[in-house]
């Protein structure tokens, strides 16, 4: 067990629909970040938060936003869904930066 | 920019016997080395690290890794592999002084067979 706990483990949705998968980061971890993994492009980071702040951007599309509050949990919304956005998505979070990095088990998003 | 080769997709080898899985990166700076673990259906855990210092890191369940910065490798070894150790593995690099985004090689599949 990382620490980093991801909810929801599983998610079924239709084209052109909104989801929300929801991230913690382990205890006193300030940087959360957020990859995909799909079977055509592999491990693709998409977008890293600190202490709440945006630090950096990956290949995440402009239907795509995250966020981190003030408790450090993080959420990252995908809008307008396509079949390809169907993946694995993971959190990750470290305390320093750049450190190793601790993964979630992942949100398996299935877009129907 | 970092970039990350896994020069082997799939490495099939029999139970016991010894393993390499071969990473090389690409970077203009200073880098921090990174192999982790992914069994079926399950999150990425990591094996092992190379931030500073030795350049032959330890890591958990008996894998090992050389960090060469003349050859810009940093392959991943364990003597004698266990059915256990069937999954996927992949390398991962970030720029010393960067925001530290994890930049992976593609993963290599390592079949252990009895």
């Amino acid at each position: 067990d990382s620490g980093v706990t991801q909810t929801p483990k599983h998610l079924i949705t239709a084209t052109g629909q909104r989801v929300t998968l929801r991230c913690s980061p382990r205890s006193g971890d300030l940087s959360v970040y957020w990859y995909q993994q799909s079977l055509d492009q592999g491990l693709q980071f998409l977008i890293q938060y600190y202490n709440g702040e945006e630090r950096a951007k990956g290949n995440i599309l402009e239907r795509f936003s995250a966020q981190q509050f003030p408790d450090l949990h993080s959420e990252l919304n995908l809008s307008s869904l396509e079949l390809g956005d169907s993946a694995l998505y993971f959190c990750a979070s470290s305390g320093q930066v750049p450190d190793t990095q601790y993964f979630g088990p992942g949100t398996r998003l299935t877009v129907l | 920019a970092q970039s990350v080769t896994q020069l082997d997709s799939q490495v099939p080898v029999f139970e016991e016997a010894p393993v390499e899985l071969r990473c090389n990166y690409s970077s203009s700076v200073s880098v921090y080395l990174f192999w982790y673990v992914q069994y079926p259906n399950q999150g990425l855990q990591l094996l092992l690290k190379y931030l500073s210092g030795s350049t032959l890191v330890k890591g958990i369940n008996g894998f090992e890794a050389e960090f060469n910065k003349s050859q810009t490798s940093f392959h991943l070894r364990k003597p004698s592999v266990h059915i256990s150790d069937t999954a996927e593995y992949f390398c991962a690099v970030t720029g010393a002084g960067n925001t530290g985004k994890l930049i992976f090689g593609q993963g290599t599949t390592l079949q252990v067979k009895p």
